[in-house]
C-alpha cells in the first residue's frame, strides 16, 4: 500500500460548483497535512496547511483532516476557471519528518 | 515569482551525458530539497541539504549526487543520464530543518534525455 493515495483525475465541474479533492493515507505518524496546487509548466505553491485532525478555512478554500480514517479533503467553493490546476495533498511527521506529496488530481473547471 | 531560482529551465541532452541543475534559495532560507516529477511517479522526493550538510536522502540514483554551497545555492549532479531520468525536477526551500511548515517550490528544470 503507497504511503498516499490520491485519484489522479481529470476532474471537470461546471464553474460555480463546489469541488472536493480527498487524499487518503496510512502512515499514522503524519500530524502535517498540505494542500499543494500546481498549474501547468510551473512549480507547486503552498495553498493550504493544517496540522492534526480539523478543519481550516481560507477564502474559497477548506482543508479537513480526519486521523482517525486516515482522510483529507479539500473543498473548494465556487469554483472558477482559474482554478483549474492539478491538486497535490502532502503530509508529514514521519520517522524522517519529509513531506510525502500524492501524486495530484487534474482539475477542470468548465466555464 | 516564488523566490526560489532554478536554471536552466529546459535542458536536452544525449543519453550517457552528464549534467548539472542549479538552485538558488529564496532568501533566508537554510534548507534545499530536490524533486523529481514524472508522470507515472508523481513528486519524488530526492535528497535534502540543511545549512551546506545533508540532512536526508529519499530515492536518489548512485548516478546522482548534490551538494550545498556556502552561499546556499545547490547544485543536482546527474550523470550517465538514461532515457528513463527524463523528467521536472524541482527545488524547494524552507526556513527550518524539516519541513513542517510546507517548502516553497522554484518552477523547475525540464530535463529531456534523447
Amino acid at each position: 500500500q503507497k504511503e498516499v493515495e490520491q485519484d489522479p483525475g481529470p476532474l471537470s465541474v461546471p464553474e460555480g460548483a463546489i469541488v472536493s479533492l480527498n487524499c487518503t493515507y496510512s502512515n499514522s505518524a503524519f500530524q502535517y497535512f498540505m494542500w499543494y496546487r500546481q498549474y501547468s509548466r510551473k512549480g507547486p505553491e503552498l495553498l493550504m496547511y493544517t496540522y492534526s485532525s480539523g478543519n481550516k478555512e481560507d477564502g474559497r478554500f477548506t482543508a479537513q483532516v480526519d486521523k482517525s480514517s486516515k482522510y483529507i479533503s479539500l473543498f473548494i467553493r465556487d469554483s472558477q476557471p482559474s482554478d483549474s490546476a492539478t491538486y497535490l495533498c502532502a503530509m508529514s511527521g514521519g520517522r524522517d519528518d519529509k513531506i510525502i506529496f500524492g501524486k495530484g488530481t487534474r482539475l477542470h473547471i468548465l466555464p | 515569482d516564488s523566490g526560489v531560482t532554478q536554471t536552466p529551465k529546459h535542458l536536452i541532452t544525449a543519453t550517457g551525458q552528464r549534467v548539472t541543475l542549479r538552485c538558488s534559495p529564496r532568501s533566508g532560507d537554510l534548507s534545499v530539497y530536490w524533486y523529481q516529477q514524472s508522470l507515472d511517479q508523481g513528486l519524488q522526493f530526492l535528497i535534502q541539504y540543511y545549512n551546506g550538510e545533508e540532512r536526508a536522502k529519499g530515492n536518489i540514483l548512485e548516478r546522482f549526487s548534490a551538494q550545498q554551497f556556502p552561499d546556499l545555492h545547490s547544485e543536482l549532479n546527474l550523470s550517465s543520464l538514461e532515457l528513463g531520468d527524463s523528467a521536472l525536477y524541482f527545488c524547494a526551500s524552507s526556513t527550518r530543518r524539516t519541513g513542517r511548515d510546507g517548502y516553497t517550490f522554484g518552477s523547475g528544470t525540464r530535463l529531456t534525455v534523447v
